[in-house]
């Protein structure tokens, strides 16, 4: 069946380091790649997402890849802050599917 | 504007027993999600709609029903609760179809089965 290998499990880095975390998708028919940030006891929130007619999508100190080929997609945090420790889920969706698969999650940890 | 809320936060059900989740969206958005969150899992797709009084089944329906009398509410059911639904619940609505358009998540319903 369908599914999204999210790696690593849990991930900590120096306050003004950059971290990535790393997805790989098993539906070649996947075209839409979306990233949520959810911190401790709240609600999942879209911080930034891809489609796959596009490469590499930047905003601000977060990024994000896909390299359609290998069905792998990551997300970039540069500068890191404290701010930025949360768990992150990718996922990945087809267009007519109604729904998306998601990562197992990342928790990322910034240390000051 | 509330966005999407559930009700309610916590609940602790015995084996055997029934209860109903709520969720509430007020941005008049069409398809309405159900997902629960478990340690290791990720979210995993429950029950959705794509619109009042339609329904259809996620990765994990067993042992849930779900029901869109009206467009703003879903309502999860569990019949007969047993230790693995324990899980916390998250709703979801979107004003479309994904992934032309965000899903917005509630703030999730922390339901524990002894």
């Amino acid at each position: 069946g369908e599914n999204v290998e999210q790696h690593p499990s849990t991930l900590s880095v120096q306050e003004g380091d950059s971290a990535v975390i790393k997805c790989t998708y098993s539906d070649s028919a996947s075209n839409y790649f979306p990233w949520y940030k959810q911190e401790l006891g709240k609600r999942p929130q879209l911080i930034i997402d891809i489609r796959s007619n596009v490469g590499e999508k930047k905003d601000q100190r977060i990024a994000v890849t896909l390299n359609k080929t290998a069905k792998h997609f990551s997300l970039h945090i540069t500068e890191t802050q404290p701010e930025d420790s949360a768990v992150y889920f990718c996922a990945a969706s087809t267009s007519g599917t109604y729904k998306y698969i998601f990562g197992t999650g990342t928790r990322l940890k910034v240390l000051a | 504007n509330a966005g999407v809320t559930q009700t309610p936060k916590f609940r602790v059900l015995k084996t055997g027993q029934s209860m109903t989740l709520l969720c509430a969206q007020d941005m008049n958005h069409e398809y309405m999600y159900w997902y629960r969150q478990d340690p290791g899992m990720g979210l995993r797709l429950i029950h959705y709609s794509v619109g009042e009084g339609t329904t259809a089944k996620g990765e994990v329906p067993d042992g849930y029903n779900v029901s869109r009398l009206k467009k703003q509410n879903f309502l999860l059911g569990l019949e007969s609760a047993a230790p693995s639904q324990t899980s916390v619940y998250f709703c979801a609505s979107s004003y479309g179809q994904v992934p032309t358009y965000e899903q917005y998540f509630g703030p999730g319903t922390r339901l524990t089965v002894t």
